[in-house]
């Protein structure tokens, strides 16, 4: 079976910097992405690792650790409309994303 | 070009009821896939299409179901609803012809409420 492990929820201050974590187990991996969804939205994509390193994509970074079925997300100069749902989601065996839970991350003025 | 597109919005079912949901892909996108999302769960997968064959299905009851058409657009079905079956049902296309789908596109989704 394939889980992956992020947490619930995340607060940060406008204009910090914040980490989303996610742990997977799965059978087979292709590679890791995440995706946004504002509240009432459609989840959007972000980002992709399908080697160990990381990703940079403006104010957004992803890094994947194979090795250690790890990977984050990292948005750095947090602005409210950041405020949003990031979920990762695995590329495993068969034709299927698996997604995470899902992280509320609130940022504050 | 136009996203992809889930009809209708909003149903509202009662209990022992069917319903039937679409789909319809980016244009050029021959893989479809249908999530359900509720809260505190996340997305779970139900199945994917790729060129009117299921490629591979999620730990659904058999009462979920769907098929492609030669247009790759998509339908879903949940027949016998129960209450439980209340959740945002997102549909996703991608361009993936091989297992490795970087990048899905989703609706607005289809929300169900079983009354």
């Amino acid at each position: 079976g394939q889980s992956l492990e992020q947490p619930s929820e995340v607060t940060a201050v406008e204009g910090a910097i914040v980490q989303i974590n996610c742990t997977y187990q799965t059978s087979g991996f292709y590679g890791l992405s995440w995706y946004q969804q504002h509240d009432g939205g459609a989840p959007t994509f972000l980002s992709y690792n399908a080697l160990d390193g990381l990703e940079e994509t403006g104010r957004f970074s992803s890094f994947l650790s194979r090795s250690d079925s790890y990977g984050y997300l990292l948005l750095q100069e947090l602005q409210m409309k950041d405020s949003a749902s990031y979920f990762c989601a695995v590329m495993g065996s068969g034709y299927a994303l698996n997604f995470g839970k899902g992280t509320s991350l609130l940022v504050t003025p | 070009k136009a996203g992809v597109t889930q009809t209708p919005r909003y149903l509202i079912k009662t209990r022992g009821q069917q319903v039937t949901l679409s789909c319809s892909p980016i244009s050029g996108h021959r893989s479809v896939s249908w999530y359900q999302q509720t809260p505190g769960q996340g997305l779970q997968f139900l199945f994917e299409y790729f060129s009117e064959t299921q490629r591979n299905k999620g730990n659904f009851p058999g009462r979920f179901s769907g098929r492609q058409f030669s247009n790759s657009r998509s339908e879903m079905n949940v027949s016998t609803l129960e209450l439980g079956d209340s959740a945002l049902y997102l549909c996703a296309s991608s361009l993936a012809g091989t297992a490795v789908i970087a990048e899905a596109f989703f609706g607005q989704g289809t929300r169900l409420t079983v009354v």
